[in-house]
């Protein structure tokens, strides 16, 4: 059964980094067919998609945080990442990795997702 | 982009009744969208693929239809475990988004 776990830092200062990882378990990052998310949520409020990387390497990212955003592959270790710079409150929100099957579009395997909290 | 505008933002319905919610997309989607259910402090679960494929493992009571921009979302049978918040995507355009969700509540 695939599996999936973030980790990383739950509190970061404004105009710093938010680095998170996603480690896949139960299966392989490497697997045709799927693509690899990262969304977030906002306390109290609905879903925002960030971006996708292939096992390839190959990423898209959301336009609203594109300049902001780097999603990169780790094959070796199995998981995958997600940096978000030049953090403000508004990026206060539980993160979530998640599989997306490439031919439905659909998240279809997720993690249990992480709080990161932007304060001084 | 395109926005998907979910009706209604909450509802309250009783154990046992059907309970509809629409989805309409800004511009045509074909069938490319999936709903979600989110329970308080949980990860989004997959119900329904393809506006009404449903997912392996989601009861019967769950189904999906629609396409173009008008999409609907039924539970035929309201049980007390189903009280969430759920949620459209569209994955016809990049990028990825979702509806605003809808929150259900037992009456």
């Amino acid at each position: 059964q695939l599996q999936l776990q973030e980790s990383g830092s739950g509190l970061v200062k404004p105009s710093q980094t938010l680095s998170l990882t996603c480690a896949v378990s139960g299966g392989s990052i490497s697997s045709g067919g799927y693509s690899w998310s990262w969304i977030r949520q906002p306390p109290g409020k609905g879903l925002e998609w960030i971006g996708y990387i292939y096992h390839s390497g190959s990423t898209y990212y959301n336009p609203s945080l594109k300049s902001r955003v780097t999603i990169s592959v780790d094959r070796s270790k199995n998981q995958f990442s997600l940096k978000l710079s030049s953090v403000t409150a508004a990026d206060t929100a539980v993160y979530y990795c998640a599989r997306v099957c490439f031919s439905s579009g659909a998240f279809d395997i997720w993690g249990q997702g992480t709080m990161v909290t932007v304060s001084s | 982009d395109i926005q998907m505008t979910q009706s209604p933002s909450s509802l309250s319905a009783s154990v046992g009744d059907r309970v509809t919610i629409t989805c309409q997309a800004s511009q045509d989607i074909s069938n490319y969208l999936n709903w979600y259910q989110q329970k308080p402090g949980k990860a989004p679960k997959l119900l329904i693929y393809d506006a009404s494929n449903l997912e392996t493992g989601v009861p019967s009571r769950f189904s999906g239809s629609g396409s173009g921009t008008d999409f609907t979302f039924t539970i035929s049978s309201l049980q007390p475990e189903d009280i969430a918040t759920y949620y459209c995507q569209q994955y016809d355009n990049l990028p990825y988004s979702f509806g605003q969700g809808t929150k259900l509540e037992i009456k």
